[in-house]
């Protein structure tokens, strides 16, 4: 199957400085990915819809000037944490869909654990 | 998109079928039923989609009622490393999906 590719898989780093996480789509063209948060013990919140070569589209409640989003290819979306504190330590994960149609299937990231001490 | 309710947790014996049951009694025509997991600090695991068919697939069959509003997920042949939590999820596009709780599906020995 597709397959998604996140790097790092987890990252510990000290508060205030910046955090970049990686999503590729190894084997195929996406032109949207999907990026999720989830905290211990709870689902997957949906964070925000990556387009490829234009902004970024936001949840309700996320801050696009926190949680940067660059997707400027078809197989590379970048989140980057800015300023990070230690509530923004999470468990996030990309998604992205490999079908044109819109009903094909979604296949997700290995997820990176972010730990902000 | 419509919202599903799925049992908090179920337990299942190793080799022996797993049903998971998911209701979404609010489904409209053109939303589909999907199935994932999330094996403990892994991403979700994409298992099957249908639309009003049961479908099959290598991995589990779907069973979906004929008015649609409720689905079963079945696995043949529980393993241990079937151990996760299971999300029914209905959306009309693949494009964005909620998840819900899910129910956390034990294998055991």
């Amino acid at each position: 199957g597709a397959v998604v590719s996140q790097h790092p898989s987890w990252v510990i780093c000290k508060s205030g400085t910046s955090v970049k996480i990686e999503c590729r789509s190894l084997d195929f063209q996406a032109t949207t990915m999907f990026w999720y948060r989830q905290f211990p013990k709870q689902s997957l919140m949906l964070m925000a819809t990556s387009n490829e070569g234009s902004k970024a589209t936001y949840e309700q409640g996320v801050e696009k000037d926190k949680f940067l989003i660059n997707h400027a290819s078809l197989t590379l979306s970048t989140l980057t944490v800015t300023s990070a504190h230690p509530e923004d330590s999470s468990f996030y994960i990309c998604s992205a869909r490999t079908s044109v149609w819109s009903t094909g299937e979604l296949f997700f990231g290995e997820g990176s654990r972010l730990t902000v001490l | 998109d419509a919202k599903t309710t799925q049992p908090p947790s179920m337990d299942c014996a190793e080799g022996r079928a797993a049903n998971l049951p998911c209701n979404h009694s609010t489904i409209s025509g053109n939303e589909y039923v999907y199935w994932y997991r999330q094996i403990h600090s892994q991403g979700p695991q994409y298992i099957i989609h249908g639309l009003k068919n049961n479908e099959t697939n290598e991995m589990a069959s779907l069973i979906i009622t004929e008015d649609r509003k409720s689905s079963t997920l079945i696995l043949p042949h529980a393993t241990l490393r079937d151990t996760a939590v299971y999300y029914c999820i209905v959306s009309g596009s693949a494009r964005q999906l909620t998840f819900g709780s899910g129910t956390q599906l034990t294998v055991l020995p």
